[in-house]
C-alpha cells in the first residue's frame, strides 16, 4: 500500500541553523517525490519534486532534497534556516493521485 | 505561472444552509481537478478526484450526496456543501493537476458551519 511518513511531528532550530525533515515512503511503483510547504490558513506551495535523473534536488528559498531508493526516503534539507521558515511541510508520493505524510511543523527561534 | 485560485477564502454559513466553493486554474487547463480536506494540524485527506466533463470519483467515506462536485469547464471546479453541520466546518482545498503527475493547489477555503 503506498504510504508516507514524516517521522517528526514538530521541530525547532535555531536561525541559522541547519534543518533536516524526514519523509520516508512506500510506493508499488517509481515514485513521484513532493515537498510542500504550508503557512497558517494558507495553501500548499511546491518547494521542490523528484521525478527522475540527479537524486539531489534543488527546490525554491534554499531547499533541497536527496532521494534515497535504498532507504525509501526524501529528506528535506536546508543549510541555514531563516525565521521565514517556520511553518508546516508536506512529503507527498505518487503519480496521478498523491499521498501525504502527516506533516512537520517547524518553529525557528530567534 | 500554475496558479490555482479559490473562492471564497473564508465562508461563514447557517447549519442547514448549503455553500458553494469555487477552484479555477488560472494559467493552464485542468482536466483534473482534486478537493482536500485538512483538519487542524492534521495532514490533507483527498475527498474526490474532479474530472471534466464527467462525474467526480469520491474517496471511501465521503458522502457525495452531501459535497456535491461540478468540473464543467477545463479551469474550473466547483465544492458545494449541501446541508452543512458543523461537523463540516474544516479547512478545504483543491488543487488541479498539470500533466500527468503535478498538482497545483488553491489558497484553501475556511468553512465555519454555525
Amino acid at each position: 500500500a503506498q504510504s508516507v511518513t514524516q517521522p517528526d511531528i514538530h521541530i525547532t532550530v535555531s536561525e541559522g541553523a541547519s534543518l533536516e525533515l524526514r519523509c520516508n515512503y512506500s510506493y508499488g511503483a517509481t515514485p513521484y517525490l513532493f515537498w510542500y510547504v504550508q503557512s497558517p490558513g494558507q495553501g500548499l506551495q511546491l518547494l521542490l519534486k523528484y521525478f527522475s535523473g540527479d537524486t539531489l534536488v534543488q527546490g525554491i528559498k534554499g531547499f533541497e532534497a536527496e532521494f534515497k531508493r535504498s532507504q525509501s526516503s526524501f529528506n528535506l534539507r536546508k543549510p541555514s534556516v531563516h525565521w521565514s521558515d517556520a511553518a508546516e511541510y508536506f512529503c507527498a508520493v505518487g503519480g496521478p493521485q498523491f499521498y501525504f505524510g502527516t506533516g512537520t511543523s517547524l518553529t525557528v527561534i530567534p | 505561472g500554475a496558479v490555482v485560485s479559490q473562492h471564497p477564502s473564508r465562508v461563514i454559513c447557517k447549519s442547514g444552509t448549503s455553500v458553494k466553493i469555487e477552484c479555477r486554474s488560472l494559467d493552464f487547463q485542468a482536466t483534473t481537478m482534486f478537493w482536500y480536506r485538512q483538519f487542524p494540524k492534521k495532514s490533507l485527506m483527498l475527498m474526490a478526484t474532479s474530472n471534466e466533463g464527467s462525474k467526480a470519483t469520491y474517496e471511501q467515506g465521503v458522502e457525495k450526496d452531501k459535497f456535491l462536485i461540478n468540473h464543467a469547464s477545463l479551469t474550473l471546479s466547483t465544492l458545494t456543501v449541501t446541508s452543512a453541520h458543523p461537523e463540516d466546518s474544516s479547512f478545504y482545498i483543491c488543487s488541479a493537476r498539470l500533466g500527468n503527475y503535478e498538482q497545483y493547489f488553491g489558497p484553501g477555503t475556511r468553512l465555519t458551519v454555525t
